[in-house]
Order: C-alpha cells, then sequence, then structure tokens
C-alpha cells in the first residue's frame, strides 16, 4: 500500500492565482483531513470528510474549497492564493466505524509559498 | 473547549540521555491520547496511543501513561539515538468521534 500521497511536493504561486493540491489514499478510509501547518504551530484543521460526497468545515476553511467524489480522492482547492496561505498542507485519512475511532495517517505534505 | 499544551521546544540532548516531552489536555469528556512524530521532510505518523486513564502506550523505547488525575501525557525514552531527532506532537481524540486536537509540537535535537 502507498498509504496517503500528495502532489506537488512544492508549490509557489502568486497572489491572486489558483491551484488544487492533490490527495489519494488506498486504505479504503471513509474519513479524510486537510491540514495546514504554519513555522512553529500545530496543525490546524481546514476541511474534512466522511464519506464520498460529505464534506464540511474544519477551524479554518476560508479560502479554500474541497470535494470528494470517490473514497480515495481528496483535492483542495486554493481559489484566490494570499501571502497569509503560505503554509505546509497535509491531507490526512483514518477509519471511524461505531464507537472506534482509529489513529491517522498523514501524507508527506505540500509545501506551499505565495509572493 | 478541548486543548492539549506542550513543553516549548527546542529540547536539546546527548545521545543516550534521558527524554521527557511534558504533555497536558483539557477535555470535557474522556478522550483517547496520541503521541505522533514527524521526522523532517515527512508527515505526521503515530508513535503510541492510550485510550483509557492509566494505559500506557509503548513503541520504540518511548512511553506515556494516560494521568486523569493530573491530565497529563508526557511521553519519556530512556536513551535517546540520534535518530529520535524529530518534532513529537501529543494529540487527543474523542472515541467514536474523529476530530483530533494537535499540540504545538516540541521539537528535539539528539546531538551525537
Amino acid at each position: 500500500n502507498a498509504g496517503v500521497t500528495q502532489t506537488p511536493k512544492f508549490r509557489i504561486l502568486k497572489i491572486g492565482q489558483s491551484m488544487t493540491l492533490q490527495c489519494t489514499q488506498d486504505m479504503n478510509h471513509n474519513y479524510m483531513y486537510w491540514y495546514r501547518q504554519d513555522p512553529g504551530m500545530g496543525l490546524k484543521l481546514i476541511y474534512y470528510s466522511v464519506g464520498a460526497g460529505i464534506t464540511d468545515k474544519g477551524e479554518v476553511p476560508n479560502g479554500y474549497n474541497v470535494s470528494r467524489s470517490t473514497t480515495e480522492d481528496f483535492p483542495l482547492r486554493l481559489e484566490l492564493a494570499a501571502p497569509s496561505q503560505t503554509s505546509v498542507y497535509f491531507c490526512a485519512s483514518s477509519y471511524v466505524a461505531g464507537a472506534n475511532s482509529y489513529e491517522q495517517y498523514f501524507g508527506p505534505g505540500t509545501r506551499l509559498t505565495v509572493t | 473547549g478541548d486543548s492539549v499544551t506542550q513543553m516549548e521546544g527546542p529540547v536539546t540532548l546527548s545521545e543516550e540521555a534521558f527524554l521527557t516531552i511534558n504533555c497536558t489536555y483539557t477535555a470535557t469528556g474522556y478522550p483517547s491520547l496520541f503521541w505522533y512524530v514527524q521526522y523532517p521532510g515527512e508527515g505526521l505518523q503515530l508513535l503510541l496511543k492510550a485510550t483509557k486513564a492509566d494505559d500506557k502506550g509503548s513503541n520504540k523505547g518511548f512511553e506515556a501513561t494516560y494521568r486523569k488525575e493530573t491530565t497529563s501525557f508526557h511521553l519519556e525514552k530512556g536513551s535517546v539515538q540520534v535518530s529520535d531527532s524529530a518534532v513529537y506532537f501529543c494529540a487527543l481524540s474523542y472515541t467514536g468521534g474523529f476530530k483530533t486536537i494537535f499540540g504545538a509540537g516540541t521539537r528535539l535535537f539528539v546531538k551525537a
């Protein structure tokens, strides 16, 4: 299993440009997440999905959009890039069933710079 | 609301030294507690976990005990190696839920 894969690894955007960060998992996990990690800070949840076709906002959703058309894929869209979106973005997935919740599996991250 | 507080880093130790990274939490219920590790250039990966009070999680020589009375989950290792240099995150999550709350992370440097 490849686990959680993300592309690209690095990207530089100009202010106002748009881009999509790709995320794919091959573990058949029902839940998927997008986080951002700013220097010296913990992770902040941007959006999450509990299954194909279902998404919801996390702690810091402004400036981002997501979709989940399949179990495997959970892309994150930045519409009008701003310097405040300079960060490292992590995609994660987990399996949640009834009263049991399990650890999250993370991708390697995308380092995004907006100038 | 729920929160996780970790000791500030960086923590610098010599090889074979004893490691403690403090973690305390505030929770409205009875969460599971986790330690994740992030090696340079990689995503987070689970190091250990404990699901109820007095449980001890352990992995790769690291240990942490879920202390409900002190709302703590301190990470310890008896003898660190250079390869343990990484950022360590304490986190909590509720059984049956899915949202994980992470601490800010503690960077560990181990010198040879």
